[in-house]
């Protein structure tokens, strides 16, 4: 039980461009989901929280505007990296979890590279 | 600010024990977790203290102490196949389970 499922795995786009990037909780519901941005050999960063039927909370530093939430239902958030450019390129991954003490699982992640 | 520190590298050798240590900063504290990613990977969810001691799951155990902002990951029986990134996260927004993630340690085990 406890799956997340990221789509796609991985993307390249060129700058400029937007990008969607699609978390589905399989096998439970979410009203809540992470949204996380990963460089490469460093650690997990928390962009935003995604609340169904709500607007996104996001992180300090993260701009709104540039990164679109959208949790319409209780299995789907989306980010939508709108005019992308390169140093955007990076591992972006989602979380849920079944209950708000329960532990947080992964989507698989997406791979952006912008050209 | 809000900080989590770990070592950044650790080398053992397959069947021995290794033990990464977590300190921790945050603005408000409602548990540690451990989650494993090997590169390219998913986080997966290795282990979680919400109180003071020790808590075994399989080979892998985890320790918290609130008092001291601490809180160390212990690998027994070492594996190839656990050579990966660990990292520590403390759940800081109470209902929301937000976690903040700390530096991660690469662990290379070795033949």
């Amino acid at each position: 039980g406890a799956v997340v499922s990221q789509h796609p795995s991985w993307v390249i786009c060129k700058s400029g461009t937007s990008v969607k990037i699609e978390c589905r909780s399989l096998d439970f519901q979410a009203t809540t989901m992470f949204w996380y941005r990963q460089f490469p050999k460093q650690s997990l960063m928390l962009m935003a929280t995604s609340n169904e039927g709500s607007k996104a909370t996001y992180e300090q530093g993260v701009e709104k505007d540039k990164f679109l939430i959208n949790h319409a239902s209780l299995t789907l958030s989306t980010l939508t990296v709108t005019s992308a450019h390169p140093e955007d390129s990076s591992f972006y991954i989602c979380s849920a979890s079944q209950g708000s003490y329960s532990p947080l699982h992964f989507g698989n992640g997406t791979r952006l590279t912008v050209t | 600010g809000q900080s989590l520190e770990q070592p950044s590298e650790v080398t053992a050798v397959e069947g021995a024990i290794v033990q990464i240590n977590c300190t921790y900063q945050t603005s408000g504290f409602y548990g540690l977790s451990w989650y494993q990613q090997h590169d390219g990977g998913a986080p997966t969810f290795l282990s979680y203290n919400a109180l003071d001691g020790l808590e075994e799951t399989g080979r892998f155990s985890s320790f918290l102490s609130r008092s001291d902002s601490y809180g160390y990951l212990l690998l027994q029986e070492l594996q190839m196949k656990d050579s990966a990134s660990y990292f520590c996260a403390v759940r800081y927004g109470g209902a929301t389970n937000k976690l903040i993630f700390g530096t991660g340690t690469l662990l290379a085990v070795q033949p």
